[in-house]
């Protein structure tokens, strides 16, 4: 069955420091690369997402993201950390396909605490 | 514009009693999907459906039954509530773009406990 992995579940940085959070996925075909933000208290939103085309991706609030298909990974990161980017952070897969109606797989999600 | 609405925000229940959970969404989007967070297995696909009148399983659908009568609402129906099911439920709705390219926007939540 396909799966996504975050190996990182908790990290915790200082502001200023340079993020990166691992993200590896599990399947063969074409994929579709999400990375979604969950603040304190609030719903899901999306940081960015790769379908095609450059494999690095800039979103919002300065993140970016690189698509290695050989490595079969996806990781976000960010040059400088603030304390308002402490939040839940998760990656999530959609197969490309006819069939595959959007269905969002996502890993286990990482808690990224930043220390004022 | 509101998005993806969910009602309501937090309920508990007693072990065997049923609720109703409903999604909105004023977005025009044909595809909605319900999902369950669970801390360290992140969210978990219940139940979806790719337009008015559709429903299909994802992949935790046991104990859970949905029914998308009008575009914009995506009801999700516990009929006999298990303590397994103490969950956050995310509601999400998206245009429904081939390919599975689309964002898909989320509700606020609803946090469920069962007794």
């Amino acid at each position: 069955a396909q799966s996504v992995s975050q190996h990182n579940h908790h990290v915790i940085l200082s502001e200023a420091a340079s993020l990166e959070l691992g993200c590896n996925y599990s399947y063969g075909g074409t994929v579709n690369l999400f990375w979604y933000v969950q603040y304190p208290g609030q719903h899901l939103q999306l940081l960015l997402k790769y379908f095609s085309g450059d494999p690095l991706v800039k979103g919002i609030k300065g993140f970016e993201a690189e698509f290695i298909k050989s490595k079969f990974s996806f990781n976000l990161r960010k040059p400088s950390v603030q304390w308002s980017d402490t939040a839940e952070y998760f990656c999530a897969v959609t197969l490309h396909g006819s069939s595959n109606t959007g269905k969002l797989i996502f890993g286990q999600g990482t808690t990224l605490q930043v220390k004022p | 514009n509101a998005g993806v609405t969910q009602t309501p925000k937090f309920r508990v229940l007693k072990t065997g009693q049923s609720m109703t959970l409903l999604c909105a969404q004023d977005m025009n989007h044909e595809y909605m999907y319900w999902y369950r967070q669970d801390p360290g297995m992140g969210l978990r696909l219940i139940h979806y459906s790719v337009g008015e009148g559709t429903t299909a399983k994802g992949e935790v659908p046991d104990g859970y039954n949905v029914s998308r009568l009008k575009k914009q609402n995506f009801l999700l129906g516990l009929e006999s509530a298990a303590p397994s099911q103490t969950s956050v439920y995310f509601c999400a709705s998206s245009y429904g773009a081939w390919g599975g390219t689309d964002t898909q926007y989320f509700g606020p939540g609803t946090r469920l406990t069962v007794l």
